[in-house]
């Protein structure tokens, strides 16, 4: 199967700091990425996506960083607000299993105003 | 707005008894995919639709099953239930069969008493 883990499960940022949430993933065979926010009574709502033929890819005060070699994937939010705290995780594609997406458990971001 | 809308956003039901929750794509989109979140627990991928027909199935009970209509939404049947199928219940649409960028609906909770 595939494991996909947070390394926390809360973070607590100043607002205007900037945030770094961290995934890490099993499989090798991954290849697609996702990056979801999900705020209180709502459903996951797409942030930003990465493929694994890239390593970085920049959206409005989003990056998300791959690294294939220690399967790590990490999202930064730059000038964190109060409207960015809810719950991220992300979501791994693996290919070898028929296009099944596996997801963390998510880190509940908090911006502290 | 996702575009994808669910109803109930609430279900208050007795164990052993049989719920269906209802999905929407958003407009133009063929894939439908329901997932579960349990307290805790990251989204458990449980079935996809394309166009009517089922394209892959993850960790669904035999207890649960799924169907999408000629007009592209979607029903999830839930039976027998257990006090551990309380959770809420996600469903996302896509446009092609190929799994890309989900876009995930508000939700319905169960509550199984």
């Amino acid at each position: 199967g595939e494991s996909v883990g947070l390394h926390l499960p809360t973070l607590s940022v100043q607002e205007g700091d900037n945030s770094i949430i961290n995934c890490a993933y099993s499989n090798s065979a991954s290849d697609y990425f996702i990056w979801y926010k999900q705020e209180s009574g709502k459903g996951p709502q797409f942030i930003i996506d990465i493929r694994s033929n890239m390593d970085k890819r920049q959206g409005q005060r989003v990056t998300v960083l791959l690294n294939k070699t220690v399967k790590h994937l990490s999202l930064q939010i730059a000038a964190t607000q109060p409207g960015d705290s809810a719950v991220y995780f992300c979501a791994v594609l693996r290919r070898d299993t028929g296009n099944q997406f596996y997801f963390g458990t998510g880190t509940s971001l908090t911006v502290i105003p | 707005d996702s575009g994808v809308t669910q109803t109930p956003k609430h279900l208050i039901t007795a164990t052993g008894q049989r719920v269906t929750l209802r999905c929407s794509p958003r407009s133009g989109d063929l894939s439908v995919y329901w997932y579960q979140q349990s307290l805790d627990q990251g989204l458990q991928f449980l079935i996809q639709y394309y166009n009517g027909e089922e394209r892959a199935k993850g960790n669904i009970l035999e207890r649960f099953s799924a169907q999408q209509f000629p007009d592209l939404h979607s029903e999830l049947n839930l039976s027998s239930l257990e006090l551990g199928d309380s959770a809420l219940y996600f469903c996302a649409s896509s446009a092609r069969d190929r799994v890309d960028t989900q876009y995930f609906g508000p939700g319905t909770r169960l509550t199984v008493l």
